[in-house]
């Protein structure tokens, strides 16, 4: 069970946009801590998508964009491609617990 | 450019350690803190600590605290995690990552990660 909580996946068609959620506590984003977004591509390694809560990272098109407000962030795809299928994942810093980055369990994102 | 580059992938026995290597360059090693993080098999991502280049100071997530050992050799830029009595469990690919520090909101971010290493306990 991770800290941070986030839906195991979530689907659009070319085109559309999708929004992945990434709940918190008052420990990490509720304490003001920056959340960070990251991409995995099958059979890849992670990579910086957002940081910052909405900084996007070097390279990283303008269709993905990132929010957050209390104890919640979100990461946006508008214009869903199919190059965008990959999981996701949310991270931030937890002053509460001994293992003190704390990451989201990962969403699925397909696109159909 | 930035890059952390990891050793092979490694089959164990339960009980026995292991050591991974992650040799950091495109910049200097011993302004950013290298941390590890793992993935089993079809799962998550899970954080095991980190190591500061410059001081050698590590701090564990509580999980692994007793079994894991974060060093450094700066002579050749390289970062290493050990894991002793591996468990079946223990099979994922370990990923070493940089942290970058900053404010509360742009601190404690992962960029870039290696390529990851996979251990298999077998």
């Amino acid at each position: 069970q991770s800290v941070l909580t986030q839906p195991p996946s979530v689907s659009g068609a070319p085109g559309q946009s999708v929004t992945i959620s990434c709940t918190g506590s008052s420990s990490n984003l509720g304490a003001g801590y920056g959340v960070h977004w990251y991409q995995q591509l099958p059979g890849a390694a992670p990579k910086l998508l957002i940081y910052g809560n909405n900084i996007r990272a070097s390279g990283v098109p303008d269709r993905f964009s990132g929010s957050k407000s209390g104890n919640s962030a979100s990461l946006a795809i508008s214009g869903l491609q199919a190059e965008d299928e990959a999981d996701y994942y949310c991270q931030a810093y937890d002053y509460m617990l001994n293992g003190r980055q704390v990451f989201g369990g990962g969403t699925k994102v397909t696109v159909l | 450019q930035v890059q952390l580059v990891q050793s092979g992938g490694e089959v164990k026995e339960p009980g026995a350690s292991v050591k991974v290597s992650c040799k950091a360059s495109g910049y200097t090693f011993s302004t950013s803190d290298i941390n590890w993080v793992r993935q089993a098999p079809g799962q998550g991502l899970e954080w095991m600590g980190w190591m500061n280049p410059k001081s050698g100071n590590t701090g564990y997530a509580e999980k692994f605290r007793g079994r894991v050992t974060m060093t450094r050799d700066t002579s050749t830029n390289t970062a290493y995690m050990e894991l002793t009595r591996l468990r079946f469990d223990d099979t994922a690919v370990y990923y070493c990552v940089r942290g970058l520090s900053g404010s509360l909101v742009l601190g404690n971010r992962f960029d870039p990660w290696g390529q990851g290493t996979l251990v298999s306990v077998s």
